[in-house]
């Protein structure tokens, strides 16, 4: 099964509204990882937030990481129509080791 | 850098087939990795090497695939011979180990295979 799990599955919203993505993960990780996909195409990295860090800032992004509930959410703040696409999270256990992605939350921006 | 190349980007072929996907990692990137994705089981990893070395293949479906990494610049995945389940986006992604080991992956455009 897989290490991450999204919630939720999908999300629509308006242009303008913020948007937040939960995903939880079942053991202990180095880091944590959010990626983007637009349809059609490969994952953009977006931002890595570390074991030992709690929140994470990055433009229109804010990553925060909770290790003993063993979950993140990635918020986007403002969105834009040209933020629709998939996001996953990805867990990895340790330095180098391979990333294990989530199943994805589909995100849908209305203009 | 162009970035992680894949080639061919589409493929169509008939069942039995055998099928080549290749794959140009970033320059200077010492780890490679093999992607698959369908609806059904999202982005499963299929088998990762560390400087050209296969490091887990635990992912790899069965024995009608195999993946080579002969140098730093290029890998391959084979499917022979290919049955309609193979049908899939294949996707390659290449990182380079920061100081701190943090890794984020980059990933190739993709590979759309069909297999009729």
């Amino acid at each position: 099964s897989q290490q991450g799990e999204e919630d939720p599955q999908a999300l629509s919203i308006q242009e303008g509204e913020n948007a937040t993505m939960n995903c939880s993960y079942k053991t202990s990780i180095n880091n944590l990882q959010w990626y983007r996909q637009n349809s059609g195409r490969g994952l953009v990295h977006l931002i890595l937030i570390r074991s030992n860090e709690r929140e994470k800032h990055s433009g229109r992004l804010r990553v925060t990481l909770d290790t003993s509930k063993k979950s993140s959410s990635l918020l986007i703040t403002a969105s834009r129509a040209a933020d629709t696409a998939s996001y996953f999270c990805a867990t990895q256990r340790a330095s180098g080791s391979r990333l294990t992605f989530g199943e994805g939350t589909q995100l849908t921006v209305n203009p | 850098d162009a970035g992680v190349i894949q080639s061919p980007r589409h493929e169509v072929t008939e069942m039995g087939q055998e099928v080549t996907l290749r794959c140009k990692p970033i320059s200077g990137h010492n780890s490679l990795f093999w992607y698959r994705q369908t609806m059904m089981r999202g982005l499963e990893l299929l088998i990762y090497f560390n400087n050209n070395v296969p490091i887990d293949d635990s992912g790899m479906p069965e024995d009608r695939f195999s993946a080579k990494m002969p140098n730093a610049s290029f890998s391959t995945l084979k499917i022979q011979p290919s049955e309609p389940r193979d049908s899939a986006v294949y996707f390659c992604a290449s990182s380079f180990p920061g100081y701190h080991s943090y890794n984020e992956q980059f990933f190739g455009p993709g590979t759309r295979l069909t297999v009729l």
